[in-house]
């Protein structure tokens, strides 16, 4: 069955990039994406990706993907405190018509001053 | 998100009882979803509709009934509360299908059973 797998936790200082991974196991996943939860709130989108690309950037968030390999990453530029969260990974299936989609587990990003 | 609100916030019940979660949405998004999030597991799908009186099960909808008889309320039923279902519940709504849009998050509900 579809499933996506994260890392449960990362730590970074203040100014350093992030890396956050993620691996899923759908090859027919048509959409990508990237969203973040902060303390006692729901989930926000970050960004996302279809799955003909193998690149996206939005300011300083860049999504790579690798649709060989079903990895996807999420690379935050100069990371500020204001960054420390959870981000999931999630993705849907090509021919979905109830627009399911199956998240990761969650990664916490921690960032140290 | 002002556009989807979910009630209560927070809610402690006794083993046994019914609950019932409230999600209402004022975008007219055809799509509505319920999720739990727990530790380890990321966000699990209850049950999603895809129209008024349109609704199916998703991974994890035992114990658990929906119901939708206006476009925009989603109602979440725990018919007799169990420990195991202590989790945060969130509501989602998407327009037409996930594709790029993503859903839109409410801001959850905190359930703890006794």
């Amino acid at each position: 069955g579809e499933d996506v797998e994260q890392s449960l936790f990362l730590s970074v200082r203040e100014g350093d990039s992030s890396v956050i991974n993620c691996t899923y196991t759908d090859s027919s996943s048509t959409y990508l994406y990237w969203y973040k939860q902060e303390p006692g709130a729901g989930l926000q989108l970050l960004t996302y990706i279809f799955s003909n690309m193998d690149m996206k950037q939005d300011q300083r968030l860049t999504v790579l993907l690798n649709k060989k390999d079903k990895h996807l990453s999420l690379r935050i530029a100069d990371t500020q405190t204001g960054d420390s969260a959870i981000y999931f990974c999630a993705e849907t299936t090509e021919g979905s018509n109830t627009g399911k989609l199956i998240f990761g587990q969650g990664t916490t990003l921690q960032v140290k001053p | 998100d002002a556009g989807i609100t979910q009630s209560p916030r927070h809610k402690v019940t006794e083993t046994g009882t019914p609950v019932t979660l409230r999600c209402h949405q004022t975008e007219n998004h055809r799509y509505m979803y319920w999720y739990r999030q727990d530790p380890g597991h990321g966000l699990r799908l209850i049950h999603y509709s895809y129209g008024v009186k349109d609704t199916d099960k998703g991974e994890v909808s035992d114990g658990y009934s929906v119901s939708r008889s206006k476009t925009e309320d989603f109602l979440l039923t725990l018919e007799s509360a169990t420990s195991s279902q202590t989790s945060v519940y969130f509501c989602a709504i998407s327009e037409a299908g996930v594709q790029a849009y993503g859903y839109t998050f409410g801001s959850g509900t905190r359930l703890t059973v006794v």
